[in-house]
């Protein structure tokens, strides 16, 4: 069954990195995801796609400050710099032939 | 720019129907897949359909299978998503999203970046 798993919350201070992970279920390691931003009360904003081999695909106006990777089943999402507009939940998404699966989502706090 | 909206969000009784629909500008829609994805009150995402950029193959999740039928008409530049049979348990934002991947003419596709419209609320209760 492909599952995309995520922590459900993370920290860190204002102009630090942060590495957020999402896991992806046995058997899938293979398998690009994506990565959306939520910002409070508003909409899903995407911001990369990430293979196994750990090349990403940044959306338009994505800042330079956010970056992709990959080891084995899990994909990564670093954020470097950290702007208190960062703070937002953040998902993992994947697919397969016929479906699309969400992450449960992290929430990142900016300290 | 890519501009996705959506309408048809309401207040509908447990039991009832309602019709979304989604207006799609600024690129070839006929060459994207479709998604609707919903977000409960203070939950995450949840993927509920897909269909192909010719509406050939759709696909929906299992919690709204044989309820839920997501459409498109490609001569409107819109797409749909019809829910019978509602549950207070659909009550959600729903998102109309367009995929990643564009069909280019050789048959082959290339990804580009996914985009959200801004989502409408369906409130089922009586």
């Amino acid at each position: 069954q492909l599952v995309v798993t995520q922590s459900p919350s993370a920290s860190a201070s204002l102009g630090a990195s942060v590495k957020l992970t999402c896991t992806l279920s046995r058997g899938h390691s293979s398998y690009a995801i994506a990565w959306h931003q939520q910002q409070p009360e508003k909409g899903p904003r995407y911001l990369m796609k990430v293979k196994s081999d750990g090349s990403h695909s940044k959306g338009d106006g994505i800042p330079d400050r956010f970056s992709g990777a990959s080891s084995g089943a899990e994909r990564y999402l670093t954020i470097s710099s950290l702007q208190s507009e960062d703070e937002a939940d953040y998902y993992c998404q994947t697919w397969g032939n016929d479906i699309h699966v969400f992450g449960g989502g992290t929430k990142l706090t900016v300290l | 720019q890519v501009q996705l909206v959506e309408s048809g969000g309401g207040v509908v009784q447990p039991g009832r129907s309602l019709r979304l629909s989604c207006a799609a500008s600024g690129f070839t829609f006929s060459r994207y897949g479709m998604h609707w994805v919903r977000q409960a009150p203070g939950k995450g995402l949840e993927w509920v359909a897909v269909i192909w950029y010719d509406g050939r193959n759709k696909y929906h999740a299992d919690s709204v299978k044989g309820r839920f039928t997501i459409s498109r008409d490609n001569s409107k530049n819109t797409l749909y998503l019809q829910m019978n049979s509602l549950r207070a348990e659909d009550t959600a934002v729903y998102y109309c999203a367009r995929d990643g991947y564009r069909i280019l003419p050789d048959g082959k596709n290339q990804w580009e970046q996914p985009h959200w419209g801004q989502g409408t609320l369906v409130t089922v209760s009586s």
